[in-house]
């Protein structure tokens, strides 16, 4: 079954450092999108990304975090300068269309350690 | 706004008995999705219920959906071991996010 691929699977960085998570969403998807759970927290959306343009972002998603899909597979998230409050698992996500009952196919999340 | 509260939090049962997890929501929607998140891991659907239904079946999952209480709920008849995870639902909010709830920690106790 296709899924959705993170890399890498844990990251440690030090405060004020940039970093950048990478996704490969399923290869006939269209829709993307980027979550993050702090420890033992909810699921919290982050931004949604179709036809090369930001859809939707939350507050969360300041001008610290950039998303980009460089090339024909990649879906990237920047986090420019990290914060300790960055610490948490950010989950890429994909669907195939924009319409309101298809599904989400998660990553297994990349998880980020800002010391 | 908070949309999609699970409740209760945790819960803790034997296995064979069954877990019902519920879900309330705020605002208006057209479909409510169930996910479960095993420790560490990323979320995997479940089953979607369609706002003009009132009860969908999958194997040992039943969902209902009360639009009038702006309620669901997740039921796992026969409860394994396996079903050990968290469970989250999720309602669509503007165009492009689907929005979780704060999720019910399941743990069925062999």
């Amino acid at each position: 079954e296709p899924e959705v691929t993170q890399t890498p699977s844990h990251q440690v960085t030090q405060m004020g450092q940039e970093v950048i998570l990478r996704c490969v969403p399923i290869s006939n998807h269209l829709y993307f999108y980027w979550y993050r759970q702090i420890l033992g927290q909810k699921v919290e959306f982050l931004v949604s990304f179709y036809n090369n343009e930001i859809s939707e972002k939350s507050e969360i998603f300041d001008d610290q975090f950039s998303v980009e899909r460089p090339d024909g597979s990649n879906f990237t998230l920047k986090i420019r300068s990290t914060k300790l409050e960055d610490s948490a698992m950010y989950f890429c996500a994909s669907r195939r269309s924009g319409t309101e009952n298809e599904k989400l196919f998660f990553g297994s999340g990349t998880q980020l350690s800002v010391l | 706004s908070q949309q999609g509260e699970e409740d209760p939090q945790a819960l803790s049962i034997q296995e064979g008995e069954n877990a019902t997890m519920n879900c309330s929501y705020k605002t208006s929607i057209n479909n409510l999705q169930w996910y479960r998140q095993n420790s560490g891991r990323g979320l995997v659907h479940l089953i979607l219920i369609r706002s003009n239904e009132r009860e969908k079946h999958s194997g040992r999952l039943r969902v209902t959906l009360d639009t009038s209480k702006k309620s669901s709920s997740l039921l796992i008849t026969a409860s394994r071991a396996a079903d050990t995870a968290s469970y989250f639902c999720a309602t669509e909010q503007g165009a492009q996010k689907l929005v979780f709830g704060q999720g019910t920690r399941l743990t069925i106790n062999p």
